[in-house]
């Protein structure tokens, strides 16, 4: 049981070129998200899914794009990467809307 | 405009001490509040929870106190251990998501043996 897994890891990235991250959960979760950590910020909400299908804004949704296409997959798309957007990604995922979300072990993106 | 703060952001305490990391929270809306801990290199994970229908909530060494008049909660941890050196981050969310978090800057508690 692998919990939420996310890749790549770590990846760096020339200004404007175009990337996508990945999170895998084995849960059977219907609740996914993806935040990212900034230094002296915590955790910000960028986007999340309520089902397979859905997805919605978060607090800081500009510059990605989400696909939730399985269940068990939600993805976060950088079309045109800035050096704004150097971060800590994390994805989580909950059972329902009343369980506490589990999270992955982070990817670090880096835009020079 | 940040709804939830942590305005510690490092803590040092002695080992078999109590460690205290407070949040305060601006919108009097949130209904349930979190605590997750994070070590390097890894993601957050679930401590401790409270709904805004209680005062306390405990679970084994730790505490989590709200004070809804103060929009104030506290995180006890007693007797701290090494292994509890840790960042803390506080989180504030709405029922019905409770995956939908609105953090805190996080506080970094550092437990000296």
């Amino acid at each position: 049981n692998a919990g939420v897994t996310q890749t790549p890891k770590f990846r760096v990235l020339k200004t404007g070129q175009s990337m996508t991250l990945l999170c895998a959960q084995d849960m059977n979760h219907e609740y996914m998200y993806w935040y990212r950590q900034d230094p002296g910020m915590g955790l910000r909400l960028i986007h999340y899914s309520v089902g397979e299908g859905t997805t919605a804004k978060g607090e800081v949704p500009d510059g990605y794009n989400v696909s939730r296409l399985k269940k068990q997959n939600f993805l976060l798309g950088l079309e045109s990467a800035a050096p704004s957007q150097t971060s800590v990604y994390f994805c989580a995922s909950s059972y329902d809307a009343n369980t506490e979300g589990i999270f992955g072990e982070g990817s670090r993106l880096t835009v020079l | 405009d940040q709804q939830v703060k942590q305005n510690s952001p490092s803590l040092s305490v002695q080992e078999g001490r109590i460690s205290i990391l407070n949040c305060d929270y601006t919108n009097s809306m949130f209904d349930y509040f979190l605590w997750y801990k994070k070590y390097p290199a890894e993601g957050p994970t679930f401590l401790i929870s409270i709904s805004s229908i209680k005062d306390k909530n405990e679970d084994g060494r730790f505490t989590v106190f709200l004070n809804k008049s103060a929009k104030h909660l506290s995180l006890h941890i007693v007797p701290s251990q090494p292994g509890d050196s840790a960042v803390y981050f506080c989180a504030a969310s709405f029922s019905g998501n409770t995956g939908k978090l609105i953090f805190g800057q996080g506080t970094t508690l550092q437990v000296k043996p």
